[in-house]
């Protein structure tokens, strides 16, 4: 069975300090994991993803995330926020042949 | 090369009406997702088609709602007969295979009335 579980709904962090997301997942097979983000009544944009190449994968803006199969997490980082940052989260794990989500994380930027 | 078109972006209906929702995949991608999200929650999984077959609707509910991925055209969500609950965001993802990316459309939102 597959399935990602978020660990914070809610991260609120300053302008210019750093970033983390926590994704924790399991899957039966060896999944591809990704990352999207969503800003306010936008669409779904991928940040980053991971398919069994260099467990430390870097994406868009900054961000980056590593694979860790030991403690099944794949969790989001950026080492200083930007306000434009402010937006929801999603880790995804992917099996063959579907895309399972977490609830989100939406992250806060303070000024 | 456009990306993922959902159409379309806004939707209005009443209660007890029928809402038609559109995505046109990518080029050359011939396997869709729905997906809903509706306030205050993540994304939840509806249904993974690719041409002409439904591969996985274990997250459609199972009245009401229906989708198809034919041959040419479209793949259309199709939910009858909407209430107040269906209010939400639907997207629509495509991919080229099914363990890759996929790039999401713009969502339609629906509202009912």
């Amino acid at each position: 069975a597959q399935s990602v579980t978020q660990l914070d709904s809610h991260v609120s962090v300053s302008e210019g300090t750093p970033v983390l997301l926590r994704c924790n997942y399991s899957s039966s097979y060896s999944p591809s994991l990704f990352w999207y983000v969503q800003h306010p009544n936008k669409g779904l944009q991928l940040l980053l993803k991971y398919t069994s190449a260099a467990t430390l994968v870097k994406g868009i803006n900054g961000f980056e995330a590593e694979f860790k199969k030991s403690e099944t997490s794949f969790h989001l980082t950026k080492p200083s926020a930007h306000m434009s940052d402010a937006a929801e989260y999603f880790c995804v794990v992917s099996p063959p042949d579907n895309l399972f989500f977490g609830t989100g994380t939406r992250l806060t930027v303070i000024p | 090369n456009a990306g993922v078109m959902q159409n379309p972006r806004h939707l209005v209906r009443r209660r007890g009406q029928e809402a038609r929702l559109r995505c046109s995949p990518m080029k050359g991608h011939s396997h869709v997702y729905w997906y809903r999200q509706l306030p205050e929650e993540g994304l939840k999984f509806m249904v993974y088609l690719q041409k002409e077959n439904i591969i996985d609707e274990s997250g459609m509910p199972k009245e009401r709602f229906s989708a198809e991925f034919p041959k040419e055209g479209p793949s259309i969500l199709r939910i009858q007969q909407v209430v107040r609950g269906d209010s939400a965001a639907y997207f629509c993802a495509s991919s080229p295979k099914g363990d890759t990316e996929a790039f999401f459309g713009q969502g339609t939102r629906l509202t009912v009335v």
